[in-house]
């Protein structure tokens, strides 16, 4: 069965500390895998995706890496406006837009 | 371009009731994904619809069905409800015409049933 697994379940940070999200997935076949960021109370907004092993994006602050087993999204030099929960997703079984997604790392960046 | 939108964003019912919600996709997508988002299950996928047609199904009971008309706007219907139900409910759109395609989610409507 097609599985996404986060960690860590939260992370707290100081304004400028680097880190490092990390998704590791179990699915028949990768074709691909996304990136949404989501803040209280609202939808996910999409970050990236990811199509192969070796590739990598980058959007501000964040780069996205992916590898055959998992995914990791690099935050550089955080600040507050970070603070989200950042989900990944893959896409299930049985195709059409059928998004595996994992529990999130809630992320809070203190000044 | 005008955002995925729903209606309503907030809601209250209570156990046996059902309940309809609205979702309207992006100008010229096609598809319509719904999903279920709780703190303990977190985001899981309930249906979607292309062209008025489901394509894809998740695993939840038959109490949860949805629709799609020809403008693409999409409503999905709960019936009989649980407390379980309580959640965000949240729709996505994107074309439809690929096998990755990136969805656009809506701000959801949370659903609290008493």
């Amino acid at each position: 069965e097609d599985q996404v697994t986060q960690s860590p379940e939260a992370l707290r940070l100081q304004e400028g500390e680097s880190s490092s999200l990390n998704c590791s997935y179990t699915v028949s076949g990768l074709r691909g895998l996304f990136w949404y960021r989501q803040d209280p109370g609202k939808g996910p907004e999409f970050l990236f995706t990811l199509y192969s092993a070796g590739e990598e994006k980058e959007k501000e602050r964040l780069k996205a890496t992916l590898t055959k087993k998992e995914s990791f999204l690099h935050i550089t030099a955080p600040k507050p406006e970070d603070s989200a929960t950042y989900l990944c997703a893959v896409p299930g079984a049985g195709g059409y837009n059928k998004l595996i997604f994992g529990a999130g790392t809630r992320l809070a960046v203190h000044p | 371009k005008a955002g995925v939108t729903q209606t309503p964003r907030y809601l209250i019912k209570t156990r046996g009731q059902q309940v309809t919600l609205s979702c309207s996709p992006i100008s010229g997508h096609r598809s319509v994904s719904w999903y279920q988002q709780t703190p303990g299950q977190g985001l899981q996928f309930l249906f979607e619809y292309f062209s008025e047609t489901q394509r894809n199904k998740g695993n939840f009971p038959g109490r949860f069905s949805g629709r799609q008309f020809s403008n693409s706007r999409s409503e999905m219907n709960v019936s009989t409800l649980e407390l379980g139900d309580s959640a965000l409910y949240l729709c996505a759109s994107s074309s439809g015409q690929g096998a990755l395609e990136t969805q656009y989610f809506g701000p959801g409507t949370r659903l609290l049933v008493l």
